[in-house]
């Protein structure tokens, strides 16, 4: 079985400061990552993914995650972050046939000037 | 193009109650995805179709959760004898065949009184 953790509910920071959510996870087969991020009354939108290939990973609006499997982790960075970014990030993985994903509980990022 | 759609955007309901809710995929994909959030939760998986039969049910919680997609598009989630625990955001999302990326609906919120 599949299974993710998210190890921060919440991450707070200023403006313009870096972040890294971290996600963690368990799997006893190959696996494809994701990092889901979803703004307030909205659906959930693919930020970057990772199924093969180099372990770094670039995804929409600046952000980055580097896959390490000896670590079994997936962290999600940004070097800069704006107040746009406030949201809930959603780290989460399926197995090769692409079929359901298994989600971690998300973490809250709060954005402030 | 458009995305997934989901309708009702939100539901209230009595317990015991039965309730529908409709997902729209994105036009040609022949994967659907029915997911559920709780409050403070990441999303978890329901049920999976590809095209018009269900291909994993193993997350339905119990006999009163049902879904159908009997032409291949659009697909129904049924509730029968809702209960309050049944209360959440039930997410849609769809892709094309054999591919990774799952493409989310803003879902439907469901209160169950």
């Amino acid at each position: 079985a599949q299974s993710v953790t998210q190890l921060d509910s919440q991450v707070p920071v200023f403006e313009e400061a870096p972040v890294e959510l971290r996600c963690n996870y368990s799997s006893s087969v190959s696996v494809y990552l994701f990092w889901y991020v979803q703004y307030p009354n909205q659906g959930l939108q693919l930020l970057l993914k990772y199924l093969s290939g180099s372990t770094l990973v670039k995804g929409i609006n600046g952000f980055e995650a580097e896959f390490n499997k000896s670590q079994t982790s997936f962290h999600l960075r940004k070097p800069s972050v704006h107040i746009s970014d406030t949201a809930e990030y959603f780290c989460a993985v399926s197995g090769s046939s692409f079929q359901k994903l298994v989600f971690g509980t998300g973490t809250r990022l709060l954005v402030s000037p | 193009g458009a995305g997934v759609s989901q309708t009702p955007s939100n539901k209230v309901t009595e317990k015991g109650k039965y309730v529908e809710l409709r997902c729209d995929p994105i036009s040609g994909h022949t994967a659907l995805y029915w997911y559920r959030q709780s409050l403070g939760q990441g999303p978890e998986f329901l049920i999976y179709f590809q095209g018009t039969g269900a291909a994993d049910d193993s997350g339905l919680p119990n006999d009163r959760f049902f879904a159908v997609r009997p032409e291949g598009s659009v697909s129904t989630l049924k509730i029968q004898r809702t209960e309050r625990g049944d209360s959440a955001v039930y997410l849609c999302a769809s892709s094309l065949a054999g591919k990774e990326t799952q493409y989310f609906g803003p879902g439907t919120r469901l209160l169950v009184l």
